[in-house]
This record gives C-alpha cells, structure tokens and sequence, in this order.
C-alpha cells in the first residue's frame, strides 16, 4: 500500500527565508503528485500538480519538483511571507485508478 | 465559479442520532470522495463514488453510509454506530477515467464541515 511522509511534521522560519518541504512515498506507480495548502478550519486549496513525467512545476514563489524514481518531492517556497503560514500536504495519485493517499502535512509558521 | 459546497460549516448533535453531511459540486466531475481529519492524522478515506449508483468503502467506513443518486450530490450520513464521530470532515472530487486522462487532473476539496457529538 502507498505511503506518503512529510518532515519536518512543523517549521518555524523569520520572515524572507527560503524554504523547502520534503514529500516522500514508497509506490512510484503514481500519475501525478499535488501540494495543497490548508489554513485553520478550512479546507485544502490545491498548490501545484506535477504529472509523473515531469520533473518541476513552478508557481509565482513556489517551485515543486518531482523525483518518481526515488519516489520524493519537494516544495520550495521562496521568501516567505508570514501569509504563507498554514499546513502544507502533498497526496499521490495511484496509476491503477482513482484513489489519493495523503501525507500528515507539515505546519509552517512564518515569523515577522 | 465551478466548485465544491459543504453544508453546514458547523454541525452539533447528541450521541445517538444519525447526521448528514451535505456534499455538492457543479464541476461535472464523476468522482467524488469523503475523508475525515483528525489532528496530528492525515486524511483518512471513509468512503468514495466513481459514478453515479456506486461507490466503494475506503479505509474507514465504518459507522457511515453514503448515496449517489445524482452526479453533483454525494451526502454522508454518519450513523449512531460510529464510535468517535467528532471530527472534520471533507468532501473532494475529480475526473474520473484512466491513463492520460488523469495525468493533469487535480483534486479539488470543499470548505469541510465540523462535526461534534456530545
């Protein structure tokens, strides 16, 4: 079964620091991998989706990159705002139908 | 604008009545999905539907029962049986289908509805 991980599972950086999340899963059977963001109490708000053939997808300050093979990805935010606080999650698509699987996220905590 | 509309935000009931949660979307997409959160857990698949008279359990279904009788509608019913009910609960759909298909199709959530059972 497909396992996703996310460290560090909380970060806490100044304000204009850049910054990377790490997402790991064991199945590299996927057709693609999504960041969402999820502010308190809301629902998840989709970042960026990279089809398994590709290798990054960027987003005004957001870069996420895709290693299938090694089965990681990372989202790379550059100079955070304290806005850019909330919990990031990254969820596979498994090739073999239509089921997501879901890592615990990562809260971000951007300081002033 | 095209997206997914939970009802209520807030839902409060005694131990022992049965409560629907309200699910709908006008992306005209085939699948739909519930998932619980609780904190400190990823999100947990309770139940999910890849066309309208279908749907599957997920890895928690216990206590809950769903129906699909329309394309844009999938309400989740959580029943007096589900142990620990309190949660935050999220619907998401997505195109359905296989291959190419779903290379670029993203999943896309509501706003979720916060149950507490006391």
């Amino acid at each position: 079964k497909q396992e996703v991980t996310q460290i560090p599972a909380a970060l806490s950086v100044p304000e204009g620091e850049n910054l990377v999340l790490n997402c790991s899963f064991t199945d590299s059977a996927i057709y693609n991998l999504q960041w969402f963001r999820q502010d308190p109490g809301k629902g998840l708000t989709s970042l960026l989706l990279i089809q398994s053939s590709q290798r990054e997808q960027t987003s005004g300050r957001l870069n996420a990159s895709l290693d299938k093979s090694s089965g990681r990805s990372t989202l790379y935010i550059a100079a955070s705002q304290p806005g850019d606080s909330a919990t990031y999650l990254c969820a596979v698509r498994r090739d073999t139908g239509n089921q997501f699987y879901f890592g615990t996220g990562t809260s971000l905590t951007v300081i002033p | 604008d095209g997206g997914i509309t939970q009802s209520p935000k807030y839902l409060f009931r005694k131990e022992g009545q049965n409560v629907t949660l309200s699910c709908e979307q006008n992306l005209n997409h085939d699948a739909m999905y519930w998932y619980r959160q609780d904190p400190g857990q990823g999100l947990r698949l309770i139940y999910y539907s890849q066309i309208v008279n279908d749907f599957q359990k997920g890895d928690i279904a216990e206590g809950y029962s769903v129906s699909r009788e329309k394309k844009e509608s999938f309400p989740l019913t959580v029943t007096s049986a589900q142990k620990n009910p309190t949660a935050f609960y999220l619907c998401a759909s997505s195109i359905s289908g296989t291959g190419v298909l779903l290379w670029n199709s993203p999943l896309h959530f509501g706003n979720g509805t916060r149950l507490t059972v006391t």
